[in-house]
C-alpha cells in the first residue's frame, strides 16, 4: 500500500491564480480530511468528506473548496490564492471515525503565495 | 468548546534519559479517544501512540507510554531511553465534534548526545 500520497511536494503560486492539490489513499478509508499547518498553530482543519459524495466544512474553510467523487481521491482546490494561504498543507485518512479514528496522514505540500 | 493546550513549547533531553511531555484537554464527551503524533524534520505526521479513555490502563509503545489522568484531563507522553531520532515536534490530539481532530500547537523536542 502506498498509504496517503499528495502532489505536488512544493508549489509557487502568485496571488490570485487558481490550483488544486492532489489527494490519494490505497486503504479505503471512508474518512478523509485536509489540514494546514502554520508555525505555532498546530494544524487547522479546512475541509473534511465522511464518504463519496459527502463533505464538509472544518474551522478555516474560506478561500478552499474540495470534492469527493470517489473513495480514493480528495482534492483540495485554492480558488484564488492569496499571501495568506501560505502554508503547508496535508491530507489524511481514516478508516473509520468512530472506531478506529487515528488518522494516517499525506507528506505534506508546501504551497508559497507571492 | 474542546480544545487542546500543550503548555511547553521545547523540551530537551540527553541521550537515554526520560522526558515526559505535557497535554491537557477539555471535552464533555465520556469516550474518546486521545492520540501523540510525531513531526520529525522530513514533515510526515506519524502516529506515535493512542489511549481510548474507557480504557483505565495506560497505553504502551516501546519506549513511549501515556499517563492518561481522565477526571484532570490530562494526557501526557513520556518517552524513555531518548535517542537522537526522538527530536521532533509532538502534537497531542483528540477527534472533537464530528470526530473532527483537533491539535495541540506542538512541542518542540530536542535530543542532546
Amino acid at each position: 500500500n502506498a498509504g496517503v500520497t499528495q502532489t505536488p511536494k512544493f508549489q509557487v503560486l502568485k496571488t490570485g491564480q487558481s490550483m488544486t492539490l492532489q489527494c490519494a489513499q490505497d486503504m479505503n478509508h471512508e474518512y478523509m480530511s485536509w489540514y494546514r499547518q502554520d508555525p505555532g498553530m498546530g494544524l487547522r482543519l479546512i475541509h473534511y468528506s465522511v464518504g463519496a459524495g459527502i463533505t464538509d466544512q472544518g474551522e478555516v474553510p474560506n478561500g478552499y473548496n474540495v470534492s469527493r467523487s470517489t473513495t480514493e481521491d480528495f482534492p483540495l482546490r485554492l480558488l484564488s490564492a492569496a499571501p495568506s494561504q501560505t502554508s503547508v498543507y496535508f491530507c489524511a485518512s481514516s478508516f473509520n471515525p468512530l472506531s478506529h479514528p487515528e488518522q494516517f496522514f499525506g507528506p505534506g505540500t508546501r504551497l508559497t503565495v507571492l | 468548546a474542546q480544545t487542546v493546550t500543550q503548555s511547553q513549547p521545547e523540551m530537551s533531553v540527553q541521550e537515554a534519559e526520560t522526558v515526559t511531555l505535557s497535554c491537557t484537554y477539555d471535552t464533555s464527551e465520556s469516550d474518546y479517544y486521545l492520540f501523540w503524533y510525531k513531526q520529525p524534520p522530513s514533515r510526515q505526521m506519524i502516529l506515535v501512540i493512542r489511549q481510548e479513555a474507557y480504557k483505565q490502563q495506560n497505553a504502551t509503545e516501546n519506549r513511549f507510554s501515556v499517563n492518561f489522568q481522565k477526571a484532570a484531563k490530562s494526557f501526557s507522553l513520556k518517552i524513555s531511553d531518548s535517542q537522537l531520532g526522538d527530536a521532533a515536534m509532538y502534537f497531542c490530539a483528540f477527534p472533537g465534534i464530528s470526530d473532527k481532530l483537533i491539535f495541540g500547537t506542538g512541542t518542540r523536542l530536542q535530543v542532546f548526545p
